[in-house]
């Protein structure tokens, strides 16, 4: 069964750093654009970025570009999220997906998410 | 960067009714479409992609069609366990755009 469960999240004050992480299993990692999708309590879905499965091309929202930095280690089969700078705005339920095919795609496994707060 | 424009914002309708969800992209994104469905406290689950292609276990009530910048979305008999907030995606180039969600509720 295909599962991702994502960690890292927490408090965090503004200016500062988390490093997100998504621990795949039940396929083959590797083969698949990942991306991270974010959700703002009571708000909707916030696409933040994207990375191919060889890990040569990322993508960034424009809210997040220079400041969040997409990784994947395919020896692991874990995809990480660096948050630097971080503000209140980037405050969110994080979501790691998966592509629903190997290349440019809508996302069919999601997990269940890690919750970031930024607060002084 | 493409914007997605959903409407209506919310709805309610009676079980049973035919309920249709628009989303406009504002630039061509050919079928490069999804919806999603996410109940409440619950993580979103694909319903379609390539905007009409039903994702495998959706009920055949969901149907999606559309193409270039306007599409749909269909629930031809709603039911009671389809409340919830829907969301198209734009996923033919990045930023990879969501909607702003349709929250279905029921009369």
């Amino acid at each position: 069964e295909v599962h991702l469960v994502e960690s890292g999240g927490g408090f965090v004050q503004p200016g500062g750093s988390l490093r997100l992480s998504c621990a795949a299993s039940g396929f083959t990692f590797s083969s698949y654009t990942m991306g991270w999708v974010r959700q703002a309590p009571g708000k909707g879905l916030e696409w933040v970025s994207d990375i191919s499965g060889s890990g040569d091309a990322t993508y960034y929202a424009d809210s997040v570009k220079g400041r969040f930095t997409i990784s994947r280690d395919n020896s692991k089969d874990t995809l990480n999220l660096q948050m630097n700078s971080l503000r209140a705005e980037d405050t969110a339920l994080y979501y790691c997906a998966k592509a629903h095919q190997p290349i440019g795609s809508a996302y069919d496994i999601w997990g269940q998410g890690t919750v970031v707060t930024v607060s002084s | 960067d493409i914007q997605m424009t959903q409407s209506p914002s919310s709805l309610s309708a009676s079980v049973g009714d035919r309920v249709t969800i628009t989303c406009r992209a504002s630039q061509g994104i050919s079928n490069y479409l999804a919806w999603y469905q996410q109940k409440p406290g619950k993580v979103p689950k694909l319903l379609i992609y390539a905007a009409s292609t039903l994702q495998s276990g959706v009920p055949s009530r969901f149907s999606g069609s559309g193409s270039g910048t306007g599409f749909t979305l269909t629930i031809s008999s709603l039911q009671p366990e389809d409340v919830a907030t829907y969301y198209c995606q734009n996923y033919n180039r990045a930023p990879l755009t969501f909607g702003g969600g349709t929250k279905v509720q029921i009369k």
